[in-house]
C-alpha cells in the first residue's frame, strides 16, 4: 500500500532563518506531488506541484521554492522565512490527472517568530 | 479557472441530527467534484467524489452528496451525525480535460457536533 511521510511534524523558526520541509511517498511510482499551505480561515492554497523529477510548477509568487530531486521526494524550501510563512504545510500525491484522488500527508505545523 | 464557495464557515449541530454542508462552484469547463475531511492537526482524507453518472454520490462514514449542474452545487449531507464527525470539511473542484492536475479548494466548513 502507499504511504506518505512528512517531517518534521512541527517547527518553530525565527524570521530570516532558512527552511527545509521534506515529503516522501512509498508504494507508487511517478506520482504527481503537491505542496499546500493552510492558514486559519483561508482554506488550502496550492503552492507547487510536480508531475515528474525536476518539473516544478509554481502557483503563487512568494518566498518559497520547491524541488523534486528523486521520483518520490518533494522538498519545500526558503532562504529567509517571513512571519507570513507561518501555517500548516501539507504534501499530497496523486496518480493521473484531475479525476484522481489526492492523498495527503500528516502535515507540518510551521511557526515563524 | 475554477472557484469554490463554501457558504458556511461553521455549522454547529446536536448529535443524531441531520446536517447539510453547502458547496457551490464556478467553472467554464465541466468539472470533477470532491469532499475531503480534516480532523484536528491531521492531513485531509477523501470522503467522496463525483466524476460522472449518477448525481447522488455515497461516501465513507455515511456521508453523501448530490451534484446539481443547473445550480452548480455539490452539497454534502448526513442523516444522523455523531460526535466523531466533528472536523473541518473541504469541497474541491478539478476541471475536466487536458493535463489538469490541480484541485481548487473552498475555505472549509467546521462541523461541530455537540452531545
Amino acid at each position: 500500500s502507499q504511504t506518505i511521510h512528512q517531517w518534521p511534524a512541527t517547527l518553530v523558526q525565527p524570521v530570516g532563518s532558512p527552511l527545509s520541509l521534506e515529503c516522501t511517498v512509498e508504494g507508487t511510482s511517478n506520482p504527481n506531488l503537491y505542496w499546500y499551505r493552510q492558514a486559519a480561515g483561508r482554506g488550502l492554497q496550492l503552492l507547487f506541484y510536480s508531475v515528474g523529477i525536476g518539473q516544478i510548477s509554481s502557483e503563487v509568487p512568494q518566498n518559497l521554492s520547491a524541488s523534486r530531486p528523486q521520483d518520490r521526494q518533494f522538498i519545500l524550501s526558503s532562504k529567509k522565512l517571513l512571519l507570513s510563512d507561518s501555517g500548516f504545510y501539507l504534501c499530497a500525491w496523486s496518480v493521473g490527472s484531475g479525476a484522481d484522488t489526492q492523498y495527503f500527508g500528516p502535515g507540518t505545523r510551521l511557526t515563524v517568530l | 479557472a475554477q472557484s469554490v464557495t463554501q457558504l458556511d464557515s461553521q455549522v454547529p449541530v446536536f448529535e443524531e441530527a441531520p446536517v447539510e454542508l453547502r458547496c457551490n462552484y464556478s467553472s467554464s469547463v465541466s468539472v470533477y467534484l470532491f469532499w475531503y475531511v480534516q480532523y484536528p492537526n491531521q492531513g485531509l482524507q477523501l470522503l467522496l467524489k463525483y466524476l460522472s453518472g449518477s448525481t447522488l454520490v455515497k461516501g465513507i462514514n455515511g456521508f453523501e452528496a448530490e451534484f446539481n449542474k443547473s445550480q452548480t452545487s455539490f452539497h454534502l449531507r448526513k442523516p444522523s451525525v455523531h460526535i466523531s464527525d466533528t472536523a473541518e470539511y473541504f469541497c474541491a473542484v478539478s476541471g475536466q480535460g487536458g493535463s489538469n492536475y490541480k484541485l481548487t479548494f473552498g475555505k472549509g466548513t467546521l462541523l461541530t457536533v455537540n452531545p
